[in-house]
Order: structure tokens, then sequence, then C-alpha cells
């Protein structure tokens, strides 16, 4: 069955440092894929995403790098602040025999920033 | 522009009552969809609607109904709440699915169930 995990469930980075937050997924069919950013008590809100024909997009301050061949994908954010605390889902286009069907979201990385 | 609003932010429900979420897009979108996010946990859908009219079974669908019957809402019912629908109750909507599926999400809502 598909699956979206994420390596680590907290990570912990010194403000200023850069921050990696890593993703796996099990469906090779899959062609589209979001980060999300989820501070406490409020919902996801959109950071950025990459379409399966690209394997790096890049926002401001953010990176996505996309490997087709291990399955993985991976969200930098540069320069992290105290205002990046929060929790980090990756997802993507879940297919059935219907066609896309929704998105499936990791269990999330919640990033904690030291000052 | 509003974007996605849910009503209501809070709930307290006792066993066996029943209660509706509202959730209301302004921005045009076909599809909209409703969600449960446990502790430590992603998100998991639980119905969803890809269009006026429309709705179909997500990953968690036992124990809620919803209808579609305006463009711009989406409605969660919970017919007999149960302890384990303890929950916060996310609504999304996005302009069409596949690649168009970017979601954006409400506020939430944190329903607790006695």
């Amino acid at each position: 069955g598909e699956s979206v995990g994420l390596h680590l469930p907290t990570l912990s980075v010194q403000e200023g440092d850069n921050s990696i937050i890593n993703c796996a997924y099990s469906n090779s069919a899959s062609d589209y894929f979001i980060w999300y950013k989820q501070e406490s008590g409020k919902g996801p809100q959109f950071i950025i995403d990459i379409r399966s024909n690209m394997d790096k997009r890049q926002g401001q301050r953010v990176t996505v790098l996309l490997n087709k061949t291990v399955k993985h994908l991976s969200l930098q954010i540069a320069a992290t602040q105290p205002g990046d605390s929060a929790v980090y889902f990756c997802a993507h286009v879940r297919y059935s025999g219907g066609g896309a069907d929704g998105l499936t979201f990791g269990k999330g990385t919640h990033l904690i920033i030291q000052p | 522009n509003a974007g996605v609003t849910q009503t209501p932010k809070f709930r307290v429900l006792k066993t066996g009552q029943s209660m509706t979420l509202l959730c209301a897009q302004d921005m045009n979108h076909e599809y909209m969809y409703w969600y449960r996010q446990d502790p430590g946990m992603g998100l998991r859908l639980i119905h969803y609607s890809v269009g006026e009219g429309t709705t179909a079974k997500g990953e968690v669908p036992d124990g809620y109904n919803v209808s579609r019957l305006k463009k711009q809402n989406f409605l969660l019912g919970l017919e007999s709440a149960a302890p384990s629908q303890t929950s916060v109750y996310f609504c999304a909507s996005s302009l069409a699915g596949g690649t168009l599926d970017t979601q954006y999400f409400g506020p939430g809502t944190r329903l607790t169930v006695l």
C-alpha cells in the first residue's frame, strides 16, 4: 500500500543554521508532492510543492529536492528562524483505480529551533 | 478572501449526541475534504467531495456523514458521537485533483466527546 513516512519525528537545530527534513514515499506513480507547515493550534499551511518532472524547486528560504530513484523527498530551510518552529508534513497525490484520489500525508517532523 | 473557515472552533459533546461541523471556502474550489488529526499523527481523510452534490469515502469514514449541497460549503456530521471521535478536525479545499490538488486548510475544530 501507499505510505509517506519521515525519518525523524523531531529535529532540533540552532537558530541561523540550515534545516533538512526528510520524507520517503513508496508509490512510484506519485507525480506531485507538497510540503506543509503546521504551527501549534493552527491548520497546515502550504509551503512549497514539486512535480515529478523536476528534481529541485526553490522558494523563499526553502528548497525541495525530489529523488525519484530512491523515492525520497527533502525540505531544506535556510537560516532557520524561531518562526520556523512547527511540525512539517510531506504529502503526495494518492492514486486509486479511478485516478487521483486526494493526498496521503506523513506523520510529520517537529522542528525545534534552539536559540 | 477569507480562504477556508470552520465553525465551531471548539465543541464538547456527550457520548451519543449529534453535531454538524461546517466548512466554507470562498476560492471557488471544486474539491473539499474533511480530515481528522490525532496527537502525534498525520492527517487522515474522512470524506471528500469532488464537486457540488458529490461525496466519497476516505480512509476513516465510519461514524461520519457529509453533504455538499452548495459548492462553497462542506458539512461533516456525527450522528452518535463516541469518545474515539475526540480529535481535531480540519477541512481543506483544492482547485481540482491530481497535480492541481494543492489543498488549503481551515483553522480546525477541536472536538471532545465525553
